[in-house]
């Protein structure tokens, strides 16, 4: 197991209401990466945190949000959901040191949230 | 045209069978490569990193060929539980983010 956890497992809401996923990081890593998978597809870089801010950002709409705590924990917010947002949501968790990513930037990650928009 | 393509599959193999996967990646700056196995709604998992010049891990060997901007992996002597979708993933040199390719699936058969 790679010591990452995701809350909730699975989760139902309908359009145009928010949701809140959570994501604890592995011990010992600083850096929490989100991601979307939708059905077939591989993941899609939401974006990243270290030091509790945004490191960089994938192409998703600013209703897509996040948080990183003292603790290195996260959280992806996503606002006014919208049908296609109905995806496996990931977070990977890893270590970066000195503005350089450990170990070529080996990303472990959770078991996902399932998201399902109505 | 997308970072990372992969072959589309599905691979269906005999058991002992070998069989190998292929990627092409489009930016020329990437570092790292990397090999990823999803189990069916489970989260990735990774397999290896792969290497300039090339690395093994067991029935397991990943090759990079950087002219070509090309990686593959080889199964050697496939088992059962080799039966998974493999992600060829390279990052994006911006030291955060990661290309996945859409995964080749494998099923592997007695």
């Amino acid at each position: 197991e790679t010591g990452v956890t995701q809350s909730p497992t699975h989760l139902i809401k309908t359009r145009g209401q928010q949701v809140t996923l959570r994501c604890s990081s592995q011990s010992g890593h600083n850096t929490v990466s989100w991601y979307q998978q939708a059905l077939g597809q591989g993941p899609q870089f939401i974006f990243q945190y270290y030091r509790e801010e945004e490191n960089g950002r994938g192409n998703f709409p600013p209703r897509f949000s996040g948080l990183q705590f003292p603790n290195y924990s996260s959280e992806l917010n996503v606002n006014a959901l919208e049908l296609d947002d109905s995806a496996l949501y990931l977070c990977a968790s890893s270590l970066l040191q000195g503005g350089d990513l450990v170990a070529k930037n080996i990303q472990y990650f959770g078991a996902g949230t399932r998201l399902s928009v109505l | 045209r997308k970072e990372v393509e992969q072959d589309p599959g599905p691979f269906n193999v005999p058991e002992g069978a070998t069989v190998a996967f292929n990627c092409t990646y489009s930016n020329s700056a990437s570092q790292s490569f990397f090999w990823y196995r999803q189990d069916c709604r489970k989260e990735p998992k990774l397999l290896m990193s792969v290497y300039s010049s090339g690395n093994e891990d067991g029935r397991f060997t990943a090759q990079l060929n950087r002219a070509s901007q090309y990686i593959s992996l080889l199964i050697r002597d496939s088992k059962l539980s080799d039966s998974a979708t493999y992600l060829c993933v390279v990052d994006t040199n911006s030291g955060y983010a990661l290309n996945f390719g859409k995964g080749t699936s494998l099923l592997v058969t007695p």
